[in-house]
């Protein structure tokens, strides 16, 4: 069960386009479509953003769309706003009732 | 409104036991996975546990297999984790998440706010 890698922190000016990566293994992001994506501000409980790798929930912009390519999964976000300023965690499921988290990246808008 | 309340953290000595509980209101609780994920300070999300909807299915982390144990009361709405054996290294913000399926999928549509565990002597 190691944490899924994303890079620490990506950045952007307001209006651009930023990825963030989702590293993981053929156990995990590789063998599941089962891997979602949650915006995290200071202080507040997770919200839940992409699930099973390209499905957003019913309120989340069409801004942020998901994807994956093997043991890799990514988080787009375009026309980046203000308050796209947060911790972004991707996470799978890693078969037999298990989980796995990404290490976590820092969005910061220029 | 769709809601999950934690309670049940609080300072503890390590090797001491507790147990958080999660008390869901107006959803199908029964119809739905759940999990606890914890968040030390300052630091990510660690996926801790999960139940499905009828008990058939159980997971752990392996830094908590062996000492935590997740259980639900379907006829009570209620999610716990009872903890055993607890160390410095658990201390975190305990959070329980409704999956959105009756499995485990780890998508986790909504949270609670959260209970605190401190493990120091």
């Amino acid at each position: 069960q190691s944490a899924l890698t994303q890079p620490r922190s990506v950045s952007g000016s307001p209006g651009q386009s930023v990825t963030i990566s989702c590293a993981g293994s053929s156990n995990d992001v590789g063998a599941y479509n089962y891997v979602s994506w949650y915006q995290q501000y200071p202080g507040k409980a997770p919200k839940l953003i992409i699930y099973e790798v390209i499905e957003r929930p019913s309120g989340v912009p069409s801004r942020f769309s998901g994807s994956k390519s093997g043991n890799t999964a990514s988080l787009a976000i375009s026309g980046l706003q203000a308050d796209d300023e947060a911790d972004y965690y991707c996470s799978s499921y890693a078969g037999t009732y298990t989980g796995v988290f990404g290490t976590g990246t820092r969005v910061t808008v220029l | 409104e769709v809601q999950l309340v934690a309670s049940g953290g609080g300072l503890v000595q390590p090797g001491r036991s507790l147990r958080l509980s999660c008390a869901a209101s107006t959803f199908n609780f029964d119809g739905y996975a759940m999990h606890w994920v914890r968040q030390a300070p300052g630091r990510g999300l660690e996926w801790v546990s999960s139940i499905s909807w009828n008990n058939g299915g159980i997971g752990y982390a392996d830094s908590v297999k062996g000492r935590f144990t997740i259980s639900r009361d379907n006829a009570k709405n209620s999610l716990y984790l009872q903890m055993s054996s607890l160390r410095p290294e658990d201390t975190a913000l305990y959070y329980c998440a409704k999956d959105m399926n009756g499995i485990q999928t780890n998508a986790f549509d909504i949270w609670g706010q959260g209970t605190m565990v401190t493990v120091s002597s």
